[in-house]
Formats: structure tokens, C-alpha cells, sequence
């Protein structure tokens, strides 16, 4: 079975701009988490997508959203980007969502805001 | 206040020893689950072992098992007979939540370095 998928592995984009991440679950998993992990605030969770809805929320300005598409595939937007947005955004992707204990995990998308 | 706290930010075992990793705490709910995960220089979080709030064993999975005190608030990642490959960065997480909306919260880490 293959694993979760993140594309792009590496993003370099100017403060202001705006990104789009991309993540693609394992096959059949419903449920698709993101985290952003930076040096300073450690791993953070973002939010959660389960069949399309989005059923939990981390602590972030409106300036992240996300979305998941029928297939599961889940994307993560930023808007007016800046310096502190810089990290490591990683997915994770689950059958049964956050009630269930194992998620796994995508190697990530190392975003650079200069 | 931290929710999960890693008092420990880097460890050093010989190959073949074992190691206690701690976490602590801090939740008010009955109800929550307790994570370990791994992360390799590459980037990738691997699950290693979860424990429930109300499991009354301690978790095992082959030589990973997690020393869970409730009333301590402790729950501990035992990695018995070290390999080489286990030099990575070890997160502790919690999930609370119930009905649907769970949270998950993870402490800052600690690094693992394995010696031959």
C-alpha cells in the first residue's frame, strides 16, 4: 500500500505570496490532518478533514485553510504569507479520523518564506 | 501551562541498552490518549505506541512499551535493547477531546543519540 504523499517536498515563496499544499492519503483513509512544525513553536496541528468536512481546528489565523476533495486528497492554502510561516507542514492521513489512535504521516512540505 | 512537557531535550544510550524517554501531562478530561511518535532526520513522523486514559495495562509494541502512571501524569517511552537506528527525535503527544472534536497537543521532543 502506498503511503501518504506530499507534493511539493520543497516550496521557496516571497512574504505576501500565497501557497497551496498538497496531500494525498493512503488508499481508503477518510481522515487527513496537517501540522505545521517550526523550531520555535514545536509541531502545532492545524486542522482535520474527515469526508470532506472539516471536523477540528488548531489555533491559526484565518490565513490557513484547507480543503478535501472526494477521493481524500486534502489541500492546505496560505494566504499573505510571512516570515513566520516558514516550517515544515506535514499530513497525516487515518481511517477512523482523530478518534482513532494511529495516524500516518507524509514526509512533509519544508516551506521557505523569504 | 504545557500541556506535555519533555523535560529531557537530548539522551545518549550505547547500542543494545535501554532507555526511558519521559513525558508529562497535564489534562483535565477523563477521557484522552497518549502518543509516541519517532522522527527520523527525514522529516517523517512514525506512530510508535498509544495509550488510553482508561487502559489499565500499559501499552507494549516489540520493544517499544510506555510506562503509564495516571496519577503521575507520566507516561513514559521504555525502548529496550537499543539499535543504531533508533537515533532520532522522540515526541510525546496527547489527544483530548470527546464526540468527535479531539485536539492533539505535542510536547518539544527529546533526541535520541544511539552509540555503537
Amino acid at each position: 500500500k502506498a503511503g501518504v504523499t506530499q507534493t511539493p517536498r520543497y516550496l521557496i515563496k516571497t512574504r505576501g505570496q500565497q501557497v497551496t499544499l498538497s496531500c494525498s492519503p493512503i488508499s481508503g483513509h477518510r481522515s487527513v490532518s496537517w501540522y505545521q512544525q517550526t523550531p520555535g513553536q514545536g509541531l502545532q496541528f492545524l486542522f482535520e478533514y474527515f469526508s470532506e468536512t472539516q471536523r477540528n481546528k488548531g489555533n491559526f489565523p484565518g490565513r490557513f485553510s484547507g480543503r478535501q476533495f472526494s477521493n481524500s486528497r486534502s489541500e492546505m492554502n496560505v494566504s499573505t504569507l510571512e516570515l513566520g510561516d516558514s516550517a515544515l507542514y506535514l499530513c497525516a492521513s487515518s481511517f477512523g479520523g482523530m478518534a482513532t489512535y494511529e495516524q500516518y504521516f507524509g514526509p512533509g512540505t519544508r516551506l521557505t518564506v523569504t | 501551562a504545557q500541556k506535555i512537557t519533555q523535560t529531557q531535550p537530548g539522551m545518549f544510550v550505547q547500542e543494545k541498552e535501554a532507555v526511558t524517554l519521559d513525558c508529562t501531562y497535564d489534562t483535565s478530561d477523563q477521557s484522552y490518549g497518549l502518543f509516541w511518535y519517532k522522527q527520523p532526520s527525514s522529516g517523517e513522523m512514525i506512530f510508535l505506541i498509544y495509550q488510553g486514559s482508561y487502559d489499565e495495562q500499559n501499552a507494549t509494541e516489540g520493544r517499544y512499551s510506555l510506562n503509564f502512571q495516571k496519577a503521575r501524569k507520566s507516561a513514559n517511552l521504555v525502548i529496550s535493547a537499543s539499535q543504531l537506528g533508533d537515533s532520532a527525535m522522540y515526541f510525546c503527544a496527547m489527544r483530548e477531546g470527546t464526540g468527535g472534536s479531539y485536539i492533539p497537543t505535542f510536547g518539544r521532543g527529546t533526541s535520541l543519540i544511539v552509540h555503537p
